[in-house]
């Protein structure tokens, strides 16, 4: 069992392309989301799913947007990048609707790097 | 919502027991604490869950006093393999997933 993958492993973009970042799932868990970890502001939710076909925002949506199409797929697109998304993006899921109780399980993460 | 704090950084030697406090003096009824780990460049992974008292598996112990306005993460016997970064997460089963806050966690660092 996989668990969570997450492609690609690192990306260099230039500023103003479009980027999907990929994160399956093979757990069939309800709830998927999305992280960015930065040096000195540790871990914030950007998206997350509660289900397939919902979709919320979480503490830092702004440039970012996601789809969950099925439930194992969660992709996290960026429209045009920007410098200060540069960052480390973890993808995660869990069982059911209850993030906080429920146990979160995360992908090795995507560094991306916009210049 | 109730946040969290956490100590930035700590510093230990192996063979030592280690404890990290996380305040949450806001924290509600139904509230349950859930701490996680995370290694270099890896993603974080659960290590223990409380809502009481004191809770015990093969990792660690959560402690949590009575008023349950901070609890404690105990790592007996820390080995160089336990640097790593921990976090304490506050919330229950109503609460809204897009409020989940993480935070900056606590660096551990285990030194020979």
């Amino acid at each position: 069992i996989a668990g969570i993958t997450q492609a690609p492993t690192s990306q260099i973009l230039a500023a103003g392309r479009r980027m999907t970042l990929r994160c399956t799932q093979d757990m069939r868990h309800n709830a998927m989301y999305w992280y960015r970890q930065d040096l000195g502001l540790g871990l914030r939710l950007i998206h997350y799913s509660n289900t397939a076909g919902t979709t919320g925002k979480g503490e830092v949506p702004d440039g970012y947007s996601v789809s969950r199409a099925n439930t194992d797929d969660f992709p996290l697109t960026l429209a045009s990048a920007v410098p200060s998304q540069t960052s480390v993006y973890f993808c995660a899921s869990s069982d059911s609707l209850w993030g906080y109780t429920d146990t979160q399980y995360f992908g090795p993460g995507t560094r991306l790097t916009v210049l | 919502l109730a946040k969290t704090t956490q100590p930035i950084s700590m510093d230990s030697y192996e063979g030592q027991e280690v404890n990290i406090t996380c305040s949450h003096n806001n924290i509600a009824t139904n509230d349950y604490i859930t701490w996680y780990q995370q290694f270099p460049s890896q993603g974080p992974r659960f290590i223990i869950q409380g809502y009481k008292t004191k809770v015990t598996n093969e990792v660690a112990s959560l402690f949590i006093p009575a008023d349950r306005k901070s609890s404690t993460l105990s790592l007996p016997r820390v080995s160089l393999s336990d640097t790593a970064v921990y976090y304490c997460l506050v919330g229950n089963r109503g609460s809204t997933l897009g409020r989940l806050y993480f935070g900056r966690g606590t660096q551990l660092t285990v030194w020979p």
